[in-house]
């Protein structure tokens, strides 16, 4: 089956840095995704890895091993906006589909 | 504005009554997707469609419907058959060809009581 691993809850301060870690199982794996939630609100598209590396946009960055079957979401300089939950997603199979993980709550504080 | 609209935001109804919530997209998209979320809960897919006059079962179809008559509008029915209705539910979109970048909607949260 599929499935994704990502922690519950990560707090943090202001002007720090949090790394948030996805691990996942599938199969016909094509990438990893990472969407932001703030409260009743949509989740918004934040970054993309098909292949093994790093991809920057701004103060966020993500992270994708594809032999380790592992990623991660750097935030960087947090702010207090950036308190919200946090969602991989794995894209899977020809029909693309996305499976997201359970989410991590993160708390940016003063 | 191109974007997702989910009518109404919020939706209160009695156990046993069917309930369809509305999803019209002017995106120009062909994929859309309804998805629920339950506290501390992923989204699941309930049905997805590629593509006018079609669509597939996701992974929690049982108890819902949905129909793709036209390409702005996915409408999703909530039967009486749905044993936990109660949920938030958010319908998206995305561009053929970019599997990994989905646009939703601001969200439906459904009440039965």
């Amino acid at each position: 089956g599929q499935s994704l691993e990502q922690p519950s809850e990560v707090t943090a301060v202001e002007g720090a840095i949090v790394q948030i870690n996805c691990t996942y199982q599938t199969s016909g794996f094509y990438g990893l995704s990472w969407y932001q939630q703030h409260d009743g609100g949509a989740p918004t598209f934040l970054s993309y890895n098909a292949l093994d590396g790093l991809e920057e946009t701004g103060r966020f960055s993500s992270f994708l091993s594809r032999s380790d079957s592992y990623g991660y979401l750097l935030l960087q300089e947090l702010q207090m906006k950036d308190s919200a939950s946090y969602f991989c997603a794995v894209s899977w199979g020809s029909q693309g589909n996305l499976i997201f993980g359970k989410g991590t709550k993160l708390s940016v504080k003063p | 504005d191109g974007g997702i609209t989910q009518s109404p935001k919020y939706l209160f109804r009695k156990e046993g009554q069917n309930v369809t919530l509305s999803c019209e997209q002017n995106l120009n998209h062909d994929a859309m997707y309804w998805y629920r979320q339950d506290p501390g809960q992923g989204l699941r897919l309930i049905y997805y469609s590629q593509i006018v006059n079609d669509f597939q079962k996701g992974d929690i179809a049982e108890g819902y419907s949905v129909s793709r008559e036209k390409k702005e509008s996915f409408p999703l029915t909530v039967t009486s058959a749905q044993k936990n209705p109660t949920a938030f539910y958010l319908c998206a979109s995305r561009v053929a060809g970019e599997a990994y970048e989905q646009y939703f909607g601001p969200g439906t949260r459904l009440t039965v009581t």
